[in-house]
């Protein structure tokens, strides 16, 4: 079966410092996806940045950057310069197939931000 | 990247009653994923809900308690039946939408009283 693991139920950061939120899955599969989601209190599931498996290049979207470990099958999340809107929960998420299958979410890492 | 109309986005509803949850999607969409977060908790898919065939549910979710329906390509409801308090978590749908990945609702609070 098809897993996700975050270690991290709660995490903080300063202001402007740089935190990284960890993330491991688990399948049998060599071609997926990761992903990983943000949902702030008005609960809106907002997609922070993704990762194609065959892919080697860690994907980055501005502030936010992925360490993609495929042989680890780890997909940590660094935030750097962080910003009070960063204040969430973050989900780390596995697809086995791109747009045709389920979202495997893992348990979550509420993230505070703090001045 | 689609966007999604989810109605109610909350609702207090007496135990042994029933609630649906409605999702309109502005473009059309083969699949559409239903997801229960209690609360405090992660995302647990009930069904997936293809467009001409029955829903596809998890294991722990059955039809009776949370039937599904799909009329077209861009709506779908999903009823929570003779609803209980442990029933009272956030509901959300879901559609693959390419590139984006996959766009969620804006979620459906629901407390059971």
């Amino acid at each position: 079966a098809q897993t996700v693991t975050q270690s991290q139920p709660e995490m903080s950061v300063q202001e402007a410092e740089t935190v990284t939120l960890s993330c491991t899955y688990d399948t049998s599969e060599n071609n997926y996806y990761l992903f990983w989601y943000k949902q702030p209190p008005s609960r809106q599931m907002i997609l922070v940045i993704r990762q194609e498996a065959y892919k080697q290049q860690n994907a980055t979207e501005n502030r936010f950057s992925v360490n993609f470990q495929k042989a680890a099958k780890s997909f940590s999340l660094k935030i750097s310069d962080s910003q009070l809107g960063d204040t969430a929960m973050y989900f780390c998420a596995f697809a086995p197939t791109y747009n045709t299958d389920k979202l495997i979410f893992g348990t979550g890492t509420r993230l505070q931000v703090f001045p | 990247s689609a966007v999604i109309s989810q109605k109610p986005s909350r609702d207090i509803c007496q135990r042994g009653t029933s609630l649906t949850i409605q999702c309109q999607v502005d473009s059309q969409v083969t699949m559409m994923f239903w997801y229960r977060q209690q609360p405090g908790q992660s995302l647990t898919l009930i069904a997936t809900a293809n467009q001409g065939s029955e829903a596809t549910y998890e294991s722990g979710f059955v039809i009776d308690k949370f039937p599904i329906s799909r009329p077209n390509l861009t709506f779908s409801t999903l009823t929570v039946s003779n609803m209980s308090p442990e029933d009272s978590s956030i509901y959300l749908c879901s559609v693959p939408t390419g590139l984006d990945g996959y766009t969620f609702g804006s979620g459906t609070r629901l407390t059971v009283v």
